[in-house]
C-alpha cells in the first residue's frame, strides 16, 4: 500500500496568491481529515470528510480556506488569497469506517507551505 | 472536553538509556489515547493505541504505555534509548466525534 499521497510536499507562494494542496488517500478508506500543523497552535483539524461529504468544517480558519473531494481517491484544500499567517504544514490523513473512536488515522507526509 | 497534556517539550536521554515521555488525559468517558512519531520533515506514525483491552500497550520500535486510569495518563516508555528514537512525539485522544485532539508534543533528542 502507497499510503496517503500528498503533493506537493513543498510550496513557496506570495501572498496573495491561490495555493491548492492535494491528497490521495488509502484506498477503501471512508474518512480523510485536514490539518494544519505550526509551532504556535500545534496540530489542529481543519475539515473531515465521510464517504467524500464535509462533515466537520468548524476547524477551517476562515472563508479563504475550502476543501472539497470530488471521488474517493481525491481531495484538495485551497486557500485564496494566501497570507503570510498561513503559512504551515498541511497533513492530510485518512482512516477506515471509524465504528468506534479507536481507529487509527494514517497520515500523509505534509505540504509545508511558505507564503511570503 | 477531552484532551492530553505532555508533560516537558523536550527530553534529552543519553544512548542507551530510559526514554520516558508523560501524557494526562481529561476526560469524562473512557478515553481512545494514542502515541505517534514524527520524524523530521515526515508525516505522523502511530506508535501505539490504547483500546481498553489492556492497559499495558506495546507498540512499535520497543515502546510501550501504561494507562493508569487512577492517575488519568498514559506515558511512554523504552527501556533503551536509540540514536534512532530522536523525533517529536505526540499523545492525542480520540473524542466521541471521532477527532483527534493532539497534545503540544515532545521533542526527543538522543545523545551518543
Amino acid at each position: 500500500d502507497a499510503g496517503v499521497i500528498q503533493s506537493p510536499r513543498h510550496e513557496v507562494t506570495e501572498m496573495g496568491q491561490e495555493v491548492t494542496l492535494r491528497c490521495k488517500p488509502i484506498s477503501g478508506h471512508d474518512y480523510l481529515f485536514w490539518y494544519r500543523q505550526t509551532m504556535m497552535r500545534g496540530l489542529e483539524l481543519l475539515i473531515y470528510f465521510n464517504n467524500n461529504v464535509p462533515i466537520d468544517d468548524s476547524g477551517m480558519p476562515e472563508d479563504r480556506f475550502s476543501a472539497k473531494m470530488p471521488n474517493a481517491s481525491f481531495s484538495t484544500l485551497k486557500i485564496q488569497p494566501s497570507e503570510p499567517r498561513d503559512s504551515a504544514v498541511y497533513f492530510c490523513a485518512s482512516s477506515p469506517a471509524l465504528s468506534t473512536p479507536r481507529e487509527t488515522q494514517y497520515f500523509g507526509p505534509g505540504t509545508r507551505l511558505l507564503v511570503l | 472536553a477531552q484532551s492530553v497534556t505532555q508533560l516537558g517539550s523536550h527530553v534529552s536521554v543519553s544512548e542507551g538509556a530510559l526514554v520516558l515521555l508523560r501524557c494526562n488525559y481529561s476526560s469524562s468517558v473512557p478515553p481512545y489515547l494514542f502515541w505517534y512519531v514524527q520524524y523530521p520533515n515526515q508525516g505522523l506514525q502511530l506508535l501505539l493505541k490504547y483500546t481498553s483491552a489492556a492497559t499495558l500497550v506495546k507498540g512499535i520500535n520497543g515502546f510501550e504505555a501504561e494507562f493508569k486510569k487512577s492517575e488519568t495518563s498514559f506515558h511512554l516508555t523504552k527501556p533503551s534509548a536509540h540514536m534512532s528514537d530522536a523525533a517529536e512525539y505526540f499523545c492525542a485522544v480520540s473524542r466521541v466525534d471521532y477527532k483527534l485532539s493532539f497534545g503540544a508534543g515532545t521533542t526527543v533528542t538522543v545523545r551518543a
